[in-house]
């Protein structure tokens, strides 16, 4: 398997503009997790989805952010409109099961100028 | 509530020496899992280790340790032998198993010198 993809790896937009991460997680895992990892508030995480469904999405900063998993293989979070504030690296990752391990993505890197 | 801390923002090891970082959690859930990232500069989470609640020894793999004092709530890792590649943010997470939720500290960085 060729692990958690995320793509974009960089994206430079304008403030106000719409953004969208994607993520693939690793084949057969049932649970899917959004972080964002800044130097002020290191990691946090934003939502998780077991099964597709949303479980906890208590980690959304505000409403501009809004995450999907339409299927097992494909997962979106959204800012729209962004801020120079969202500026971070975001991370997806994966795991099978509970009490196993997380599997990261290589993360994206958004810079909201 | 489910949190946890990591005192250490730095450390600074010898090469080929053992560095303990901490970490200590708070949860009121018996059942859960304790794990340890490394970031390296280049940015990506990689995992190291990991210690369920109910487990009766220590988890080790390679040149890590995890020191597991259920009664403490710590899980402090030990890295033996030091290398210069051992240099790197290191993260302490948790998962209960009541909600599955992973949650990490805010990291220790650690530099090996020559």
């Amino acid at each position: 398997d060729a692990g958690v993809i995320q793509s974009p790896r960089h994206e430079v937009t304008e403030m106000g503009q719409e953004v969208t991460l994607r993520c693939k997680p690793i084949s057969g895992h049932d649970y899917l997790f959004w972080y964002r990892q800044t130097m002020m508030r290191g990691l946090e995480l934003l939502i998780y989805f077991n099964n597709n469904v949303p479980i906890d999405d208590s980690g959304m900063p505000e409403d501009r952010f809004s995450a999907k998993m339409p299927n097992a293989s494909f997962s979106t979070l959204k800012i729209q409109p962004s801020e120079p504030r969202d500026s971070a690296v975001y991370f997806c990752a994966s795991r099978l099961g509970t009490n196993t391990e997380a599997f990261f993505g290589q993360g994206t890197r958004l810079t909201v100028v | 509530a489910q949190k946890i801390t990591q005192t250490q923002p730095g450390m600074f090891v010898q090469e080929k020496e053992a560095v303990t970082l901490d970490c200590t959690y708070d949860t009121s859930d018996p059942s859960y899992g304790l794990f340890w990232y490394k970031q390296p500069s280049s940015g990506e989470m990689i995992f190291l280790i990991y210690q369920g609640s109910y487990d009766q020894q220590n988890a080790t793999e390679g040149r890590y340790s995890l020191n597991f004092q259920k009664a403490r709530k710590s899980a402090n890792l030990v890295i033996s032998a030091s290398q210069l590649g051992d240099s790197a943010m290191y993260f302490c997470a948790m998962s209960k198993d009541s909600s599955y939720k992973l949650i990490f500290g805010s990291g220790t960085r650690l530099l090996v010198r020559p």
